[in-house]
C-alpha cells in the first residue's frame, strides 16, 4: 500500500526554522498535488498549503511548500510557539482512487 | 463561508451500524463544486481518510472500507452521511467531515480539505 513517509518529529528554538519532509514509498512524488494540515492539541486538521505550495487565504507566508522529485517539504520560518502543533501532509493517490495522508510530524518550539 | 457540523452518535455496540451525518451551511451538497468527504482519527495517531463524495455524487472509499461504508446526500437537510456496517472496537476514532473544492476556477483538481467538522468521537463498545 502506498505510504507518505514524515519524520517522527522536528524541533528549533523561536524565530528559526523547521523544515518536514514528506516522502512516498512507491514512486516519486513530483507530479502529486500535495496538502499540508496544522492540528494543534485537540483541534481539527486545518490546511496549511495545497497542490504543493499554495496557501490559502489567511495562512501566514511563514509557512511555505515546496517540492522536488523525491520529497514534498514544508517549511516553516520564525517559528512561534503558536506553531507547536503536529503537521501532516496528504495527497490523492490516482491509482488508489483513495486519499492518503502522512503520518505526523511534531513540531516543538524549544 | 463554509461550516460543517458532525452529529454525536457516542456509544455504538459492536457488530452494529455506525451512521452519523454532517450538516453544511454556506455551501450546497448538491453543488456539483465540492468533495464531502469523512476522515478520522485514531487516538495519539494521524488522520485516516474514510471516503468522500465528489463533484459528480460519486463515492470513493478507502479500500480497507468500502465493503462497510456507504455515502449519501440529503440536499433538503442540507446534510451527507456516512454509513458504517458491522463496527468493531477498531472503528473507535474521532469522525471528522470534511470539504475540499474540486475545482481552481475551470480546472478540476484533486481534493484538499479546507473546510472541516469539529469532530465526533464514536466509541465502539458493548
Amino acid at each position: 500500500q502506498s505510504m507518505l513517509t514524515q519524520p517522527p518529529s522536528v524541533s528549533a528554538a523561536p524565530g528559526q526554522r523547521v523544515t518536514i519532509s514528506c516522502s512516498r514509498s512507491d514512486s516519486n512524488i513530483e507530479n502529486d498535488y500535495v496538502s499540508w494540515y496544522q492540528q494543534l492539541p485537540g483541534t481539527a486538521p486545518k490546511l496549511l498549503i495545497y497542490d504543493t505550495e499554495r496557501r490559502p487565504s489567511g495562512i501566514a507566508d511563514r509557512f511555505s511548500g515546496h517540492k522536488s522529485d523525491t520529497s514534498a517539504t514544508l517549511d516553516i520560518t520564525g517559528l512561534q510557539s503558536g506553531d507547536e502543533a503536529d503537521y501532516f501532509c496528504g495527497t490523492w493517490d490516482t491509482s488508489l482512487s483513495a486519499y492518503i495522508f502522512g503520518g505526523g510530524t511534531t513540531v516543538t518550539v524549544l | 463561508q463554509v461550516q460543517l457540523r458532525e452529529s454525536r452518535p457516542g456509544l455504538v455496540k459492536p457488530s452494529q451500524t455506525l451512521s452519523l451525518t454532517c450538516s453544511v451551511s454556506g455551501a450546497y451538497v448538491n453543488s456539483g463544486y465540492f468533495y464531502w468527504g469523512w476522515i478520522r482519527q485514531f487516538p495519539a495517531k494521524g488522520p485516516e481518510w474514510v471516503a468522500h463524495m465528489d463533484d459528480n455524487g460519486r463515492t470513493f472509499s478507502n479500500p480497507s472500507l468500502e465493503s462497510r461504508l456507504t455515502m449519501y446526500r440529503d440536499p433538503s437537510r442540507s446534510q451527507f452521511a456516512l454509513i458504517l456496517s458491522s463496527v468493531t472496537a477498531a472503528d473507535t476514532a474521532v469522525y471528522y467531515c470534511a470539504s475540499g473544492p474540486a475545482y481552481e476556477g475551470t480546472e478540476h483538481v484533486p481534493p484538499a480539505y479546507d473546510h472541516w467538522g469539529q469532530g465526533a468521537l464514536v466509541i465502539v463498545s458493548s
